[in-house]
């Protein structure tokens, strides 16, 4: 597809489950970025990364949130023993080389409920 | 640390008229960009408009633009000629790409189109 696709859509998950959630960017695109939303607030940065390499992780809130990007393409972001305050829409995101204003585009992110 | 503001939670507007969205944000950095997104129920987030920090001229697209201040560090977005379709959330976001490129989102106005 033309677009970053990712899946699932939803996602149910009891607590102390694990979840993964994928995201598929454009392709191409060098950077791909993953970003938390919480009801009614602004996408809160989680992580990012360029090609396969993991640049900057410092929004992760936790250990038990990890992402990868192994062969530069495909990322996974894995929530371990998930908790009712990981409820939120996951929002990914890729874009063409840094250095230069192109914009993200983003996927229609996938809403974790911890019930 | 970067930080991004909308002071206007929500805004409502007549059909056909003009409403402005407030952004301001805080760095030290002296190259960077600008950009409004729009978020429908659909959650995908659309680029609106972008604005390179080293241009004085106001970007515009269409029935968008924008009043950049930069000595004010100030970002509104002015649409015209609301129409119906325009209702959505709108978020101001930074981006600085020679720093660590990833991108700080505002908190977001949700904006009304009354018919």
């Amino acid at each position: 597809g033309a677009g970053v696709s990712q899946s699932p859509r939803y996602k149910v998950a009891k607590r102390g489950q694990d979840v993964a959630l994928r995201c598929d960017p454009i392709s191409g695109h060098v950077s791909l970025f993953w970003y938390q939303q919480a009801l009614g607030q602004g996408p809160e940065f989680l992580t990012y990364f360029q090609n396969e390499a993991q640049l900057d992780k410092s929004g992760l809130p936790s250990d038990r949130f990890f992402a990868e990007r192994p062969e530069g393409s495909v990322s996974t972001l894995k929530i371990q023993r998930t908790q009712q305050e990981d409820s939120a829409v996951y929002l990914c995101a890729s874009s063409s080389p840094t250095g230069n204003n192109s914009p993200l585009h983003f996927g229609n992110g996938t809403r974790l409920t911890v019930t | 640390a970067q930080t991004v503001t909308q002071s206007q939670p929500e805004m409502s507007v007549q059909e056909a008229e003009t409403v402005t969205l407030s952004c301001t944000y805080d760095t030290s950095e002296s190259d960077y960009y600008l950009f409004w997104y729009k978020q429908p129920p659909s959650r995908q987030m659309i680029l609106v408009i972008r604005q390179e920090a080293y241009k004085q001229q106001n970007a515009t697209e269409n029935r968008f633009s924008v009043n950049f201040q930069k000595a004010a560090k100030s970002f509104s977005l002015k649409i015209s000629d609301s129409q119906l379709g325009d209702a959505a959330m709108y978020f101001c976001a930074y981006r600085t790409p020679l720093r660590d490129d990833k991108i700080i989102f505002g908190k977001g106005t949700r904006l009304h189109i009354l018919p």
